[in-house]
């Protein structure tokens, strides 16, 4: 079975430009996250669907961050316009349900560097 | 809110023999969850063990298990007979049984030394 997938692996791009992260969950799965994870740190939750609806948000920067999973099923994290401290490590993951003792399975992660 | 905290950011180890992570948490509430997960160099995470708080008896899965004490607030990881490919950061996480957000840990960079 195929685990989470995650593109592009690697993104480069310059200050002020988009950029958009694409997830695929297991399949089955109903609950998907997309973490941020600083050089040296652990994951941050972002944001958190339950099927195609935003569940919990909270710490989602607004301003220039989007997420949408419009059928429920893969998912897309957009940053418009892209800043430095932008640069980090995007990952998403999903669970069967989004109860506290499901396991969430991750994806390999998208690398952002922002010159 | 909750906080986990892994105060050794790097460790490293014989092959063969155990090694021992630490970690602590802070949280007012009774019932959560505690666990282990392994980032190996290619990132993709994975889950090692999981700790139910209302369970007294340590979690154990084949070469790792923890010593969870729920008093002190405490949850630290053994691996034993240490293997090069759990050469990884380790990140041990919290999360309270009414939610379903995962408060991460620092980590804790171990290497297997052959």
């Amino acid at each position: 079975e195929a685990g989470v997938v995650q593109s592009p692996r690697y993104k480069i791009i310059e200050k002020k430009q988009p950029v958009a992260f694409w997830c695929n969950p297991i399949s089955g799965h109903n609950t998907l996250y997309w973490y941020l994870q600083n050089l040296g740190q652990g994951p941050e939750l972002l944001i958190r669907y339950e099927n195609e609806e935003a569940v919990d948000d909270s710490q989602l920067p607004k301003d220039r961050f989007s997420a949408e999973r419009l059928k429920g099923v893969d998912s897309t994290l957009k940053i418009q316009p892209a800043e430095l401290g932008d640069s980090a490590v995007y990952l998403c993951a999903s669970s069967l349900e989004g109860r506290t003792n499901n396991e969430q399975f991750f994806g390999p992660g998208t690398r952002l560097t922002v010159l | 809110a909750q906080t986990v905290t892994q105060s050794q950011p790097e460790m490293s180890v014989q092959e063969a023999e155990t090694v021992t992570l630490s970690c602590t948490y802070d949280t007012s509430e009774n019932n959560y969850y505690l666990f282990w997960y392994k980032q190996p160099p290619s990132r993709q995470m994975i889950l090692v063990i999981r700790q139910e708080a209302y369970k007294q008896q340590n979690a154990t899965e084949n070469r790792f298990s923890v010593n969870f004490q729920k008093a002190a607030k405490s949850f630290s990881l053994k691996i034993s007979d240490s293997q090069l490919g759990d050469t990884a950061m380790y990140f041990c996480a919290f999360v309270e049984t009414s939610g379903s957000r995962l408060t991460f840990g620092e980590g804790t960079q171990l290497t297997v030394n052959p």
